[in-house]
């Protein structure tokens, strides 16, 4: 099945920094969604992006199918941001979206 | 207001004994998942089910059942044949239609 893998595995900011967290996928998908799974556990939909680039407010996404990968980007990071981010691909006509092991964000005030 | 209810948040278990989790959805979405997510992992899924009356197995649906008699509902028991039960499980689904999938708050399970 596909392979995912995501980078940095962990990243400290101060608040108001910029970041880009990086999602590389081993093969064709047809779906791909990134997550923030907050410090209580709760998972909350980001983007729905299998390929193209989507923005909403201070964060933005961008799938580059062809190359597989995908990268969101954090702008004026706040304390809020703080949880772990996850990108989700699915490929060919699966239902299973397949997580990578995501990428720790702390950003401190 | 609609979303995806789990219960319990906590839950403490005795090795041997079966536990349900509970899973109710009132989005009228038609496929509804579980995932189970070990410390510093991503999620992994245990089954899923496209419609009523039909699932299918995920990747790790060993020592795991669900059932599907109702569109809203998916719950899943954690069986005594599972040898690693301790984890936080998330329940999730989707519409038909749409491709985002939609989170409840999970359940964490502990076996003593």
């Amino acid at each position: 099945g596909i392979q995912v893998e995501q980078s940095p595995p962990d990243l400290i900011l101060q608040e108001g920094a910029n970041s880009t967290l990086r999602c590389n996928f081993s093969d064709s998908v047809n779906n791909l969604q990134w997550f923030h799974q907050n410090p209580w556990g709760q998972l909350i939909n980001l983007f729905y992006i299998p390929s193209g680039t989507k923005q909403n407010g201070r964060l933005s996404a961008t799938t580059v199918a062809t190359e597989r990968y995908s990268l969101l980007y954090i702008s004026s990071s706040q304390t809020t941001d703080s949880g772990v981010y996850f990108c989700a691909p699915t490929q060919g006509g699966s239902e299973k979206l397949v997580f990578g092991k995501g990428t720790k964000l702390t950003v401190n005030p | 207001d609609g979303g995806i209810t789990q219960s319990p948040k906590y839950l403490f278990r005795k090795e041997g004994q079966n536990v349900t989790l509970s899973c109710e959805q009132n989005l009228n979405h038609d496929a509804m998942y579980w995932y189970r997510q070990d410390p510093g992992q991503g999620l992994r899924l245990i089954y899923y089910s496209q419609i009523v009356n039909d699932f299918q197995k995920g990747d790790i649906a060993e020592g795991y059942s669900v059932s599907r008699e109702k569109k809203e509902s998916f719950p899943l028991t954690v069986t005594s044949a599972q040898k690693n039960p301790t984890a936080f499980y998330l329940c999730a689904s989707k519409a038909e239609l749409l491709r985002e999938l939609f989170f409840g708050e999970g359940s964490r399970l502990t076996v003593l």
